[in-house]
């Protein structure tokens, strides 16, 4: 059973401060890493993807890949109150022509104003 | 910008009830997918579908489930029976290509079973 694991939370940071969210993934073929927002009651949101080992950023969002540890985060930097939400990682599960994703249980963000 | 857009947004109905839930994926994706998401629990996958059959599909997605594109712009789910337990959001998604894996999420069908 391919598994993505997230530190649930709650995560509560001040407005401005950096937030950092983290997986681990256990199937060590994952080559590609996703990251979305969800808005209770909302759907998921596609804020960032990785491919490569090391650092990608997009604005304020840094997400960090390490392969060989299995692990990879999400760096919001100067967080808004906007930016409260549940975060999720996906990781593909690779057979045929597409790729199912499997998500993480989530981590629930919250920025203070 | 281009989105998935799916209806209903709420579907109400009774158990042994049979549901369709409409999705129209972003125009150039080539590839469909349905997930679920339970009240307080993670997104789990149904279903993938490329070139008009189903690429993959989960445990989940037993005979009670079947999709199908009935014309170039409509992808659906049919659940034939439903169970209090398929209560649930369903999210559609598409991707320009399988290799590229960036999936987009609909809006979700809120699917309430009495």
């Amino acid at each position: 059973q391919k598994e993505v694991e997230q530190n649930s939370g709650p995560l509560s940071v001040p407005e401005g401060a950096i937030a950092s969210l983290n997986c681990t993934y256990s199937d060590r073929g994952s080559q590609s890493f996703f990251w979305y927002r969800q808005y209770s009651g909302k759907s998921p949101e596609l804020i960032m993807f990785i491919y490569s080992n090391g650092d990608k950023e997009d604005g304020r969002f840094t997400a960090q890949l390490n392969k060989a540890s299995q692990y990879v985060s999400l760096l919001i930097r100067d967080s808004q109150p906007s930016d409260s939400a549940t975060y999720l990682c996906a990781v593909p599960i690779s057979s045929g022509s597409a790729r199912q994703l499997t998500f993480g249980s989530g981590t629930q963000l919250t920025v203070l104003p | 910008e281009p989105e998935v857009t799916q209806t209903p947004s709420h579907q109400v109905t009774q158990m042994g009830q049979e549901v369709i839930l409409r999705c129209v994926p972003i125009s150039n994706h080539l590839y469909f997918y349905w997930y679920r998401q339970i009240l307080g629990q993670k997104v789990e996958f149904l279903v993938s579908f490329y070139n008009n059959e189903i690429s993959e599909k989960s445990e989940i997605f037993d005979d009670q489930f079947s999709v199908e594109r009935p014309d170039g712009s409509n992808f659906t789910l049919k659940i034939r029976s439903t169970k209090l337990e398929d209560s649930a959001m369903y999210f559609c998604a598409s991707s320009i290509a399988g290799t590229a894996y960036e999936q987009y999420f609909g809006p979700g069908t809120r699917l309430t079973v009495t």
